[in-house]
């Protein structure tokens, strides 16, 4: 079965130090990677996808299928990353559904 | 661009009743997908429906059942409401097989 692991419920780091959310994936066939976030009072939303290997609000994410592993890194930390971040997959190739991981929640202190 | 919208935000039930929860999709947007969200957790995924047949089940029983409409619009129905069922519900549209854009969410609190 298809897992999406996120140890850390909670990460503080401080503003401009560097982040790296951690993200480890189990599925058997061929994955699509994401990072949804949710900012205070707003709606989910698509931060970045491993497919398109773009950087958005200086985010990247790079799969590493030897590691089973789709971390977010920020080389420095801004105030506004403060928020809810969640890893996805999509199960290519099969019903396209995309599972979530628990979340981790990016505190940046001042 | 519309965007996706729920209704209602809010709602309280009893247990043993029923609730229907709405959602408009995302101009364009031909597939659904529903998430519940319990509190502290991750979204956890319901069901998918593409061209208005479902296409995707996650471990939820069979009183979690839903429709999509030919305007792709969308309605996730829950009976026998059980106290564990309390939770955001989440409606997505997506392009096939394209990003997710998530409604706001539907509040189910069942007493």
């Amino acid at each position: 079965a298809q897992r999406v692991t996120q140890p850390e419920k909670l990460l503080s780091v401080f503003k401009g130090a560097p982040v790296e959310l951690k993200c480890n994936y189990s599925y058997s066939g061929s994955p699509e990677l994401f990072w949804y976030v949710q900012y205070s009072r707003q709606r989910l939303q698509l931060l970045l996808r491993h497919i398109s290997r773009e950087s958005i609000k200086g985010f990247t994410a790079d799969l590493n299928k030897g590691e089973t592993s789709f971390h977010l890194k920020k080389p420095f930390a801004q105030e506004e990353d403060s928020a809810m971040y969640y890893c996805a997959l999509r199960r290519m190739n099969r019903d396209d559904k995309i599972i979530f991981g628990k979340g981790t929640r990016l505190h940046i202190l001042p | 661009e519309t965007g996706v919208t729920q209704s209602p935000t809010h709602l309280i039930k009893t247990r043993g009743q029923q609730v229907t929860l709405r959602c408009s999709s995302q101009s364009g947007h031909n597939t659904v997908s529903w998430y519940q969200q319990a509190l502290g957790q991750g979204p956890q995924f319901i069901f998918q429906y593409y061209r208005e047949e479902e296409n995707g089940r996650g471990n939820f029983p069979p009183r979690f059942s839903g429709l999509q409409f030919p305007n792709y619009s969308s309605e996730l129905n829950v009976n026998a409401l059980e106290l564990d069922d309390s939770a955001l519900y989440l409606c997505a549209s997506s392009p096939m097989a394209g990003e997710l854009f998530f409604g706001e969410g539907s509040r189910l609190t069942v007493l």
